[in-house]
Parts: structure tokens; C-alpha cells; sequence
């Protein structure tokens, strides 16, 4: 099993919309988690850390549910800029941070 | 610098080459990773440096790739008798401390390296 698992997508919505996707976390005893977003051909850039009761920046929400262990991204009022591809990164519980493979977002006008 | 530097940003080169990368980090981040991104597939981390030093080196694909880093600051990361699945995007990034381990110390990554081995 891999360490983080991401649904590829694609997710295709409307401008406007709202998506959210999960991704989940196979070490029970991680202590971190990120949210960071890929343009194409480009390198990965932080979007947002993932705090234990949720946090919000802007149109984006991120949700950590240890029970599960999962954590959410909700992009509220989607704009075409949003289109690209969202990496979950975990800390486990050592230097290697896990990225998981990402999901793409793809919004049409 | 004010960000992290990657050079050169492209290579081409044929099969059984030797080719080296580079990475100036941002000035005064002890952590440096090295991942490898290969097409639409997600980053494989390659080795980490705290300083100069690598505690790990476990995920380096194989004895023809090695990584150093000199003065706490730039790295080379050395790939003998490239093959063509080395083809990649070798990616470096780099942390003020231990990236994860608080909310400071988050990852910073270059723009890439493309390597295409012919």
C-alpha cells in the first residue's frame, strides 16, 4: 500500500463550482500534512499547511480526519486559475515527506 | 538567494553519459531534498541533506547515482552511465529545518532539472 493515495481525477467543473477530493494517509502516526499545487511543467508550490481542526485560506478549505486518516481540499467558487494539479504531502514521522501522485483540476469557462 | 536555483533547467544527453546536476538552495535553509518526477507520475525522493551531511540515502535508485553538498549550501547530483530510465525531472527543494516539522519549515522547490537520456 502506498504510503499516500490520491484520486488522479481529472475533475472537470465549471467555473463557479465547488470540488473536493480526499486523499488518504497510510502511517497512522503522521504528524504533518500539506497541501501543494503543480502547474504544468512546473515545480510543486505550497498551498497551504493542513492543521488538526481544519483550516481555510481564501476559496480553499482543507479538512484532516485522523480517524480515517484523510485529509480534504474544497475549492469554493472555482476559476480557471485553479486548473492544475494538487499534491497531498505527509510527514510521517521522519524526514521524507510523502507526496502522493495528485489530482488533477481542470475548470472550464 | 532569493529562491531555490536549479541548473540547467534541460539536458539532453545519450545513454552512458555521466551528467551532473545542480542546486543552490535558499540562503540559510540546512534541509536540501532531492526528488525525481517522472511523466505524470509523483515525486520519489531521492536523498536529503541536513548540512552537509545525507542520513539517508535509501532512495537513490542505484549505485550510479550519488549527491553531495559542500558548505552547507550547494549540492551536485551525479548520475553515471545515464540510462533511458533515468529520464526524469530531478527536483530540489529545500527547508529552513527539518521540512514538516513545524509549520516554518516547509518545503521550497526549484524549477526542475529535465533530463532526457536519448
Amino acid at each position: 500500500r502506498k504510503e499516500v493515495e490520491q484520486d488522479p481525477g481529472p475533475f472537470n467543473v465549471p467555473e463557479g463550482a465547488t470540488v473536493a477530493f480526499n486523499c488518504t494517509y497510510s502511517n497512522s502516526a503522521s504528524q504533518s500534512f500539506f497541501w501543494y499545487r503543480q502547474d504544468c511543467r512546473k515545480e510543486p508550490k505550497l498551498l497551504m499547511s493542513v492543521y488538526s481542526s481544519g483550516n481555510e485560506d481564501g476559496r480553499f478549505t482543507a479538512q484532516l480526519n485522523r480517524a480515517s486518516q484523510y485529509i480534504s481540499l474544497l475549492i469554493r467558487d472555482s476559476k480557471l486559475s485553479d486548473s492544475a494539479t494538487y499534491l497531498c504531502v505527509v510527514y510521517p514521522n521522519d524526514y521524507k515527506l510523502s507526496f502522493g501522485a495528485g489530482t488533477t483540476v481542470t475548470v472550464r469557462a | 538567494g532569493a529562491g531555490v536555483s536549479q541548473s540547467p533547467s534541460n539536458k539532453v544527453t545519450e545513454k552512458g553519459k555521466d551528467v551532473e546536476l545542480r542546486c543552490d538552495p535558499i540562503s540559510g535553509h540546512t534541509a536540501l531534498y532531492w526528488y525525481r518526477q517522472s511523466l505524470g507520475q509523483g515525486l520519489e525522493f531521492l536523498i536529503y541533506f541536513q548540512g552537509n551531511s545525507a542520513p539517508d540515502k535509501s532512495g537513490l535508485p542505484s549505485d550510479r547515482f550519488s549527491a553531495e553538498r559542500t558548505g552547507g549550501s550547494v549540492s551536485t547530483l551525479t548520475i553515471q552511465r545515464t540510462q533511458q530510465e533515468d529520464s526524469a525531472v530531478y527536483l530540489c527543494a529545500s527547508s529552513q529545518g527539518l521540512a514538516g516539522t513545524s509549520g516554518a519549515n516547509v518545503l521550497t522547490f526549484g524549477a526542475g532539472s529535465r533530463l532526457t537520456v536519448l
